[in-house]
Parts: C-alpha cells; structure tokens; sequence
C-alpha cells in the first residue's frame, strides 16, 4: 500500500532554514507527481508547492515563492522541500501528497511534520 | 486565483441524519479536457487527510458509499446520506482545474449533535 513519511520538522527561528523529506513506498515514485501541501494551527489546507515525475515542472505558491525549493530523488524515492527565509506564518504541519489520479487530485497523503518557525 | 467558498462552515448533525455541504468556486471549473477538477477531501483528528471524492463524483476506494458528490460548473455538494459517528472532522473542497495554485475551501467541520 502507498506509504508517506514526513520528517525534518523542527522549531526554527524566523529568518532560518530547514529541510523536509518524504520517504516514498508502494508504488512507483518516479510515475508519478508530487506535492507539498501545508496546514497552520487552527486553519485550513494550503498548498505549497508542486513537482512533475521528472522534475521538469516546479510551481509553488505566491506565499512561498523564492523562499522554499521543491526537489525529488526518484533513486530514492524521496521528497524534498527545502526552506529558507523562514516566517512566522510559515508555521503549520506539512504534508506530502501523490498526483495519481491526475497530477492535480492529490491521492495520498502523509501523516504529516510540524514545522515551527519562532524565537 | 480561484476562490472556493463552502457552507456551512460548522455542521452539527444527529447520527443518522442526512448532512450536506455546498462548495462554490469563483469561475466554472470546466477544463478543456471535459473534465471537472472538484475534489473533497475529509480530515479526522489524529488521522492524515484523506481524499473521498475526486472529479466531482468518483467516489475513492474504501470511502463508504453513504458518501456522495456531485455538481458541475461552479457549483458542487458532499452528501453523507446517514451521518455516523466516525464522519466527524473537517472536509474540504479542492479544485485542480485552474491551477496553479491548487486552491480549498475554508472547510466545513462536522460535529454530531
């Protein structure tokens, strides 16, 4: 069964970086799509940032844009979301998501890491 | 961007009761495929998030069938035709047609009365 699991997530200071990773299993990651979507506390869902299978194609929310960078490992079946120029409002839990279906129906889901950005 | 509204934003509901949520977008979200790029998705504490319908209708694999969605256009419902005890959580709306970005609802939050 299709497997995701988050890790990186760490209490950071504004201004700081931070790297997230997404161990990909179950099915086959260099298929496919792959996004990161985000979630702050007490808030709703925001997507962060997409890749296509072969990283040809990066798009990345205006919130995030020029701050974080959407990377993958097909050898490895890995995700990444490099951060940088944390906010404060960057705080939220992230999720890595599949693009099945089609590259936009956001499949399965991780259970996700939190990310704090605060002094 | 495109703008998805849903209501009701708190649904209390009496188990074994009908509920609806509605989800209207800014534009149609009718793509030049023919498609329609509407999903729902349900986030249940302690529970990663989990898509139940995609492209309006289609309900997902292991998703009860008292689930159902459909619409077209801009205008689009989740039913949950008798309302249990494990439906409740928070479910959003999610269109894939005008993208990027990917835009949601501001979500519904489920609760039994």
């Amino acid at each position: 069964q299709v497997q995701l699991v988050e890790s990186g997530g760490d209490v950071v200071q504004p201004g700081g970086s931070l790297r997230l990773s997404c161990t990909a299993s179950g099915f086959t990651f260099h298929k496919y799509a792959m996004h990161w979507v985000r979630q702050a506390p007490g808030k709703g869902l925001e997507w962060v940032a997409f890749i296509r299978y072969d990283s040809s194609n990066k798009y990345y929310a205006d919130s995030v844009k020029g701050r974080f960078t959407i990377s993958r490992d097909n050898f490895k079946t890995t995700l990444f979301l490099q951060m940088s120029n944390m906010r404060v409002e960057d705080t939220a839990v992230y999720y890595c998501v599949t693009g099945m279906t089609t590259v936009t129906t956001l499949d399965y889901w991780g259970q996700g890491t939190l990310v704090t950005v605060s002094s | 961007d495109v703008v998805m509204t849903q209501s009701p934003l708190s649904l209390p509901v009496t188990l074994g009761q009908p509920a609806s949520i509605s989800c209207r977008s800014s534009q149609s979200l009718v793509y030049s495929d023919g498609n329609t790029y509407l999903n729902w998705f349900q986030l249940r504490p302690g529970h990663s998030p989990r898509r139940l319908i995609y492209k309006v209708s289609n309900r997902d694999s292991g998703v009860p069938d008292r689930f159902s969605g459909s619409g077209s256009g801009s205008d689009f419902t989740l039913k949950i035709s008798r309302v249990e005890a494990e439906d409740v959580g928070v479910y959003y709306c999610m269109q894939g047609t005008h993208w990027p970005p990917l835009t949601f609802g501001q979500g519904t939050r489920l609760e039994i009365k």
